[in-house]
């Protein structure tokens, strides 16, 4: 069964770090790409980035770029996402996804992770 | 970047009924399109990729087309368990873009 297990809600101060990692099970990681994807209370959705779990070449969107990295760990068949200098606004679910191969650039999400929760509040 | 625009923000509909629900890219994605579900308190779930395609598990009733720059998600013999929002995505070039959502509300 193909799985994205990620990690805990997270409470941060404005201007901490946070870093969220999710766990690919039941398909080969290093084949596929990993994007996140974050939405604010009551939001639409927001693409974040992505990483290429083969050979790590990453993408951030180019708003969130500076405060934002994404990495992988191939022996771990985990992703991670890191944002820095958190404020209020960063205050979402952050969602990690696995890049359908049968998409253009492996563009559209197919399987999805739980969900994180990062709140930013002092 | 480019915008994509969900020409409603909710729509309702009767059990068994046919609901549409419309996207439009700001410029063109030649058909790198997905639509998602997405029912509160959990992740979206794709249904349709490259605009028409189903996803895997996604039930026949949901179908996707494209006439111009306007993507259309249809759902026939609506059910209950249909009520969720709906988001498109654009993945032709970078960053990926959503719409904003279409909330549909089952009668």
């Amino acid at each position: 069964q193909v799985l994205l297990v990620q990690s805990g809600a997270e409470l941060k101060n404005p201007g901490a770090s946070v870093k969220i990692s999710c766990r690919a099970t039941g398909y080969t990681f290093s084949a596929s790409s990993m994007h996140w994807v974050r939405q604010a209370p009551g939001q639409s959705l927001e693409w974040m980035g992505w990483v290429s779990a083969g050979d790590g070449e990453s993408k951030v969107s180019q708003r969130l770029m500076g405060r934002v990295t994404i990495s992988r760990d191939t022996f771990a068949t985990t992703g991670y996402l890191e944002v820095g200098r958190l404020r209020s606004e960063d205050t979402a679910t952050y969602y990690c996804a696995r890049g359908g191969k049968s998409c253009r650039s492996a563009g559209c999400l197919d399987v999805w992770g739980q969900g994180t929760s990062v709140i930013v509040s002092s | 970047d480019i915008q994509m625009t969900q020409s409603s923000s909710s729509l309702s509909a009767y059990v068994g009924n046919t609901v549409t629900f419309t996207c439009r890219a700001s410029q063109g994605i030649r058909d790198s399109l997905a639509w998602y579900q997405q029912k509160p308190g959990q992740a979206p779930k794709l249904l349709l990729y490259t605009a028409s395609r189903l996803a895997s598990e996604v039930p026949f009733r949901f179908s996707g087309s494209v006439s111009g720059a306007d993507y259309t998600l249809t759902i026939r013999d609506v059910q209950p368990q249909d009520s969720a929002t709906y988001y498109c995505q654009q993945y032709y070039s970078l960053p990926y873009t959503f719409g904003q959502g279409t909330k549909l509300e089952i009668k």
